[in-house]
């Protein structure tokens, strides 16, 4: 069965350092996402992306952050200068329809920021 | 603000018994729902959905109903087998924005079940 990939599976980053976490969708997926866990509360949406634009982003998904779909596979998050609080759990996600189909999760890519 | 809310952080069930996982929500725009499970280092695995337009879906052991007037959704598993123990998150979709809207998530429930 087709799934979401995710690159690193951890990545480890000194406060006010750029990362960037690497997504690949499922291949006839159009809908893209990123979420995120911080330890102990609930999943959160950070942004969605269709038709190479962001579609809707949440108020956590500030100047600090933003995504791209560089080539016709990757889909990445990059966020500038990264601080305490924004240690996580990321999650990308593919959905084939969008609204009313259900969202395909990658396994996360931890991010510790030191 | 807690949209989406499931007020069991935690559920032991006998195997081969049903689990019942609740969920209640306050959006009234809130028109899709849809239940993940997930197991440790892993992510949220897409379980069953209900649109706002039904109060049933069944998909196996699965069942989600829906009952709208009350705000409230509920997944069935019967039975419960010892591959089901995991973290249960109830999820909505807010109709109003159109399009790739986000989903809002519950905090979860740690489903145990006991052999």
């Amino acid at each position: 069965e087709p799934e979401v990939t995710q690159t690193p599976s951890h990545q480890v980053t000194q406060m006010g350092q750029e990362v960037i976490l690497r997504c690949v969708p499922i291949s006839n997926h159009l809908y893209f996402y990123w979420y995120r866990q911080i330890l102990g509360q609930k999943v959160e949406f950070l942004v969605s992306f269709y038709n190479n634009e962001i579609s809707e982003k949440s108020e956590i998904f500030d100047d600090q952050f933003s995504v791209e779909r560089p080539d016709g596979s990757n889909f990445t998050l990059k966020i500038r200068s990264t601080k305490l609080e924004d240690s996580a759990m990321y999650f990308c996600a593919s959905s084939e329809r969008g609204v009313y189909s259900p969202l395909h999760f990658g396994n996360g890519t931890r991010l510790t920021v030191t | 603000d807690q949209q989406v809310k499931q007020n069991s952080p935690s559920l032991s069930v006998q195997e081969g018994r049903i689990s019942i996982l609740n969920c209640d929500y306050t959006n009234s725009m809130f028109d899709y729902f849809l239940w993940y499970k997930k197991y440790p280092a892993e992510g949220p695995t897409f379980l069953i959905s209900i649109s706002s337009i039904k109060d049933k879906n069944e998909d196996g052991r699965f069942t989600v109903f829906l009952n709208k007037s009350a705000k409230h959704l509920s997944l069935h598993i019967v039975p419960s087998q010892p591959g089901d123990s995991a973290v249960y998150f109830c999820a909505a979709r807010d109709d109003s924005g159109g399009g790739a809207d986000g989903l809002t998530f519950g905090k979860g429930t740690h489903l145990i079940i006991q052999p």
